[in-house]
């Protein structure tokens, strides 16, 4: 069966520290990857997604997830993080099925900035 | 602006009353969507629908229904609200082509007592 994990439920890091969020998925086929961000009492808005092509894909806010396919994994990253980039983030893939496709969610991580 | 709008924001009820919360996109999506989220379950699918018309269970449909009489407007009922449908709402949706790419309303949170 389809599935997501986030292994870590909270991370904290200090402001102008290097993240990054872990994400594993359990998929036969060749994965829709993406990760959501949800800003404190806000819907989710996509940060970025991988479909094909390079593994490393970027997207807003300064964020990007590298794509390792030997690994089932779909790691979050960003350099160095802001007060702003607090929030919960959520992995989840795609499967594909006819003309339609359902998402399975991970559980999400909630990101927690230090001063 | 490109926006799916969400009604109530917040919504306090009793076990057994009938109510609705409204979801409108302006952006002319096929594709429309419930979730609830749940502390530690991320979030979970209610109902989706393809086009007008066309609805689907998805993970967690007991409790509630669903219509799509207008491209636009997706509301979900419950019909007969119980304390376990107590949860956080999402509403989203997104061009029928566009695998995943989904618009997030900005939620209802519901207390059902």
């Amino acid at each position: 069966a389809q599935s997501v994990t986030q292994p870590d439920i909270h991370i904290t890091v200090s402001e102008g520290a290097s993240l990054e969020l872990r994400c594993n998925y359990s998929y036969g086929a060749t994965p829709y990857l993406f990760w959501y961000v949800q800003s404190p009492g806000q819907g989710l808005q996509l940060l970025l997604k991988y479909f094909s092509g390079d593994t490393l894909v970027q997207g807003i806010k300064g964020f990007e997830a590298e794509f390792k396919r030997s690994q089932s994994s779909f790691n979050l990253r960003k350099p160095s993080v802001h007060w702003s980039d607090a929030a919960e983030y959520f992995c989840a893939v795609a499967y594909v099925m006819d003309s339609n496709y359902q998402l399975i969610w991970g559980a999400g991580t909630k990101l927690i900035i230090k001063p | 602006e490109a926006q799916v709008t969400q009604n109530p924001r917040y919504l306090i009820t009793v076990t057994g009353k009938k109510l609705t919360v409204t979801c409108s996109q302006n952006m002319n999506h096929e594709y429309m969507s419930w979730y609830r989220q749940d502390p530690g379950l991320g979030l979970r699918q209610i109902y989706y629908s393809m086009n007008v018309e066309v609805t689907d269970k998805g993970d967690v449909p007991e409790g509630y229904k669903v219509s799509r009489k207008e491209k636009r407007n997706f509301p979900l009922i419950l019909e007969s609200p119980s304390p376990n449908q107590t949860s956080l709402y999402f509403c989203a949706s997104s061009p029928r082509r566009t695998v995943g790419k989904l618009f997030f309303g900005s939620g209802t949170q519901l207390s059902v007592l």
